[in-house]
């Protein structure tokens, strides 16, 4: 089965620039996720879909960070104008719904620096 | 909202002894409990989870335990192996239709001592 798939792995951009995040989650899996993970932290959830529709966006700086999902499977992470806060690596993470939806399977992630 | 949190954050045991990590949670409705390892640089893998209509599960050498009245689990690896180094976190998670959200403890840095 192929997992999680995310692009790009690495990304190096000034603060103020945008960078945008892609995520292709595992065939059939409902509900996605983006994580954001700081060095030496556990992730930290920042939006959930549901098919694509928001389930949860509570934690998502909405000032500068926007998430869609528009056909219900893949997604696109965006941020703009970035801070040098935001260096983390990103992780998005997919999962079936119903009664064995609570496996949470992640990708790789996407390494971001900002300078 | 949940809070979840982690002991030790670091932990140096010697090859063959065993490790135990301990998690709090806040969150009475919090149902599902999963542990993840990370390798450096790779991505966070589900190792063993529980859910809370038991208290003890078990998988080779790893076996997690629930106290829901108390609200910790626990993750114990037994008869440890230099490739169990790696980086621990718990989580908590309700399990409602559509939400399961995992709230993730801040990790702990196992090392295996040959």
């Amino acid at each position: 089965e192929a997992g999680v798939a995310q692009s790009p792995r690495y990304k190096i951009i000034e603060k103020r620039q945008s960078v945008a995040f892609w995520c292709n989650p595992i065939s059939g899996h409902a509900t996605l996720y983006w994580y954001q993970q700081i060095l030496g932290q556990g992730p930290k959830l920042l939006i959930q879909f549901q098919n694509n529709g928001v389930v949860d966006d509570s934690q998502l700086p909405k000032d500068r960070f926007s998430a869609e999902r528009l056909k219900g499977v893949d997604s696109t992470l965006k941020i703009q104008p970035a801070k040098l806060e935001d260096s983390a690596v990103y992780l998005c993470a997919s999962s079936l719904e119903g009664h064995s939806g609570n496996t949470i399977y992640f990708g790789e992630g996407s390494w971001l620096t900002v300078v | 909202g949940e809070n979840v949190e982690q002991h030790p954050s670091t932990l140096s045991v010697q090859e063959g002894d065993s490790a135990v990590i301990k998690c709090t949670y806040s969150d009475s409705a919090s149902n599902y409990f999963p542990w993840y390892k990370q390798e450096l640089g790779k991505r966070p893998q589900l190792i063993i989870d529980i859910r809370s209509n038991v208290g003890e599960k078990k998988d080779q050498r790893i076996a997690v335990t629930l106290n829901k009245t108390a609200k910790h689990f626990s993750l114990h690896i037994t008869e440890t192996q230099p490739e169990d180094s790696a980086v621990y976190f718990c989580a908590a998670s309700p399990s409602n239709s559509g939400n399961e959200k995992l709230t993730f403890g801040t990790g702990t840095r196992l090392t295996i001592i040959p």
